[in-house]
């Protein structure tokens, strides 16, 4: 079945740029997606990203595509103490509507 | 745009006792929701899908007669975990799109706690 991984931790400093990495099995892959949790809540959808694009920004985030290596990242610039959470990729492949999740990346800020 | 809601967010129960837990898109009609369930400190495992009107696909190894699953409207989606016990303690998320294919994005409920004593 699909496998999708995720670094565990991260910790960054404020203002720094923060990268979260995702590396995916599925060549079918459809669609990809970065979902932020905080403590005790729901997920929040942040962007995402068709398959047949390399790049998608907005904002403060930046999506990267490589689909060749099956690798997706989450660079979120000029990173705020409000983004420490929990971020979790998802793939969504052919024409399934159903969602795979990575592991989940604990990102840390501090001041 | 986009909200969804559940109820309640928190729950205690008995061990044997059923809970149910809701699921409502707010503003937009939800023709797919799923249910998930996450433990601590882990990722978010899909338990099913449920379509309006039929009857829910459930993922290999989660059993259908303990997770009630109802979705009479389109807007509202129920779980039930049926004699519940401590080993159901998680919290569990829901979410909801408006369609079933690849380009439906779904949109995700803030969870619900339950604890089983």
């Amino acid at each position: 079945g699909e496998d999708v991984e995720q670094s565990l931790f991260l910790s960054v400093r404020e203002g720094d740029s923060s990268v979260i990495n995702c590396t995916y099995t599925d060549s079918s892959s459809t669609y990809l997606y970065w979902y932020k949790q905080e403590p005790g809540a729901g997920l929040q959808l942040l962007t995402y990203i068709f398959s047949n694009m390399d790049m998608k920004q907005d904002q403060r985030l930046t999506v990267l595509l490589n689909k060749k290596d099956k690798h997706l990242s989450l660079r979120i610039a000029d990173t705020q103490t409000g983004d420490s959470a929990i971020y979790f990729c998802a793939e969504k492949s052919g024409t399934a509507s159903k969602l795979t999740f990575g592991t989940g990346t604990r990102l840390q800020v501090t001041l | 745009g986009a909200v969804v809601s559940q109820h309640p967010s928190r729950v205690i129960c008995k061990s044997g006792t059923s809970v149910k837990i809701e699921c409502r898109s707010l503003d937009f009609q939800a023709t797919t929701m799923f249910w998930y369930r996450q433990f601590p400190k882990q990722s978010l495992m899909l338990m099913a899908t449920s379509n309006e009107g039929s009857k829910a696909t459930y993922e290999q190894g989660v059993e259908k007669d303990k997770f009630l699953i109802n979705h009479a409207s389109l807007t509202l989606s129920t779980l039930t975990v049926t004699s519940a016990h401590p080993e159901d303690s998680s919290f569990y998320i829901c979410s909801a799109s408006l369609g079933a294919g690849a380009t439906d994005t779904q949109y995700f409920g803030p969870g619900t706690r339950l604890t089983v004593l």
